[in-house]
């Protein structure tokens, strides 16, 4: 079974630093992984999807990478804002479903 | 385009009552999954639906949990009776297909709380 790890839990940063969020997982059978934000008492949004072929993907000040063969991916965030403060969730596509972290709760002071 | 739909946002009921959740994917996603959140955790998978059959439903608490699919479109999710570890966030999501090479697209869900 998937196992998906999270690390660090929580994270605060003054704004503007830069950060790097961690994933791990223990199945590198995977088809693709999925890095979400979830803002307090939402849903699930979907922030970057890399497949199992690529190495990295990015969007604006965001950029993921996926190492399968180590079982790691990070979450690259730039130029941090008030407004990246949310949980972030990874989802590692395994088999006929998606396993989740239970995510990195981040904090950006202004 | 729209996205996932779900409904209601929110739901208190004392233990031992019924509770129903419904969930409007994507327009042309077969793929529907129903996860659970329990506060501080990640989402965890309760039931999964191909158009409208059930593929994986191996953690869903069978003996309170019900789900549907009927016309391969909309679903419901039902917990009768409810104890208080329901209380979680309950998750649509829907893909184009199965899990290969798709993008997951999830609702805001449905928070119950269970008293």
């Amino acid at each position: 079974k998937q196992e998906v790890t999270q690390i660090p839990a929580a994270l605060s940063v003054p704004e503007g630093e830069n950060l790097v969020l961690n994933c791990s997982f223990t199945d590198s059978a995977i088809y693709n992984l999925q890095w979400f934000r979830q803002d307090p008492g939402k849903g699930l949004t979907s922030l970057l999807l890399i497949q199992s072929s690529q190495r990295e993907q990015t969007s604006g000040r965001l950029n993921a990478s996926l190492d399968k063969s180590s079982g790691r991916s990070t979450l690259y965030i730039a130029a941090s804002q008030p407004g990246d403060s949310a949980t972030y969730l990874c989802a590692v596509g395994t088999g006929n479903q998606f396993y989740f972290g239970t995510g990195t709760s981040l904090t950006v002071i202004p | 385009e729209a996205g996932v739909a779900q409904s209601p946002r929110y739901k208190i009921i004392e233990k031992r009552q019924s509770v129903a959740f419904w969930c409007n994917p994507i327009s042309g996603h077969a793929t529907l999954y129903w996860y659970q959140q329990i506060l501080g955790q990640g989402p965890k998978l309760l039931i999964q639906f191909q158009n409208n059959g059930v593929v994986d439903d191996s953690q869903l608490p069978k003996d309170r949990f019900s789900a549907e699919r009927l016309k391969g479109v909309d679903s419901t999710l039902k917990i009768q009776p409810a104890k208080l570890e329901d209380s979680a966030v309950y998750l649509c999501a829907s893909t184009i297909s199965p899990v290969r090479n798709t993008e997951a697209f999830f609702g805001q869900g449905t928070r119950l709380t269970v008293v």
